[in-house]
């Protein structure tokens, strides 16, 4: 079946990096795009970007540009997010999803990756 | 950046019940716009998009209508796998999301 499966929790200091993956499979991985969302503990959605898996090319929300990366690795089907910098207003879940297949919005959800900033 | 504004913030439902959230875009955004649901410790679930299209294997009970700035997500007869958070969501100019709706029990 088609899913979207996203690494483990994570517990980091403040200024340090988070890389969160997201391994697609069921579908083929390079026709759709990926997106990033986090949330943080008891508030809303918050976007962060999103990366086209055949090219490469990404799209960063303005808040995050200059602190976050989406990379991809076609060999295995993986997508990936980084935040550097991070605060302790970074601490959320973050979810990658897929957009559908005829329209924009998220479809497919990974089951999300807790990021925990805190000295 | 397009705000989206819900409305109500909590509301309070019995079985049975004939439930409506509003959903408000600070501009025109055509007919992008989506809904979802998100359970305690869960990530959302696509019920609409395109304003009025419900995802495959939705319940029909779930309806979505509206254009421009207004759009309406109604549930026609409240169940208990119902009670949850609903989020609207433009994709018109990048992405955003309302601040939600609480579905909780009276």
């Amino acid at each position: 079946q088609v899913q979207l499966v996203q690494s483990g929790a994570e517990v980091k200091k403040p200024g340090a990096s988070v890389k969160v993956s997201c391994k697609a499979s069921g579908y083929s991985f390079t026709d759709y795009n990926i997106h990033w969302v986090r949330q943080a503990p008891g508030q809303g959605l918050e976007w962060l970007g999103w990366i086209n898996p055949d090219s490469g090319g990404t799209n960063y929300a303005q808040k995050f540009q200059g602190r976050v990366t989406m990379t991809r690795d076609t060999s295995v089907n993986t997508a990936y997010m980084e935040l550097s910098r991070l605060r302790s207003d970074d601490t959320a879940v973050y979810y990658c999803e897929r957009v559908g297949p005829d329209h924009d919005a998220f479809d497919i959800w990974g089951q999300g990756t807790m990021v925990t900033v805190s000295s | 950046d397009i705000q989206m504004t819900q409305s109500p913030s909590t509301l309070s439902a019995s079985v049975g019940d004939r439930v409506t959230i509003a959903c408000r875009a600070s501009q025109s955004i055509s007919v992008w716009l989506a809904w979802y649901q998100q359970k305690s410790g869960k990530a959302p679930k696509l019920l609409i998009y395109k304003a009025s299209t419900l995802e495959s294997g939705v319940p029909s009970r779930f309806s979505g209508s509206g254009a421009g700035t207004e759009f309406t997500l109604t549930i026609s007869s409240l169940q208990p796998d119902d009670f949850a958070t609903y989020y609207c969501q433009q994709y018109y100019s990048q992405w955003t999301f309302g601040q939600g709706t609480k579905v909780g029990i009276k």
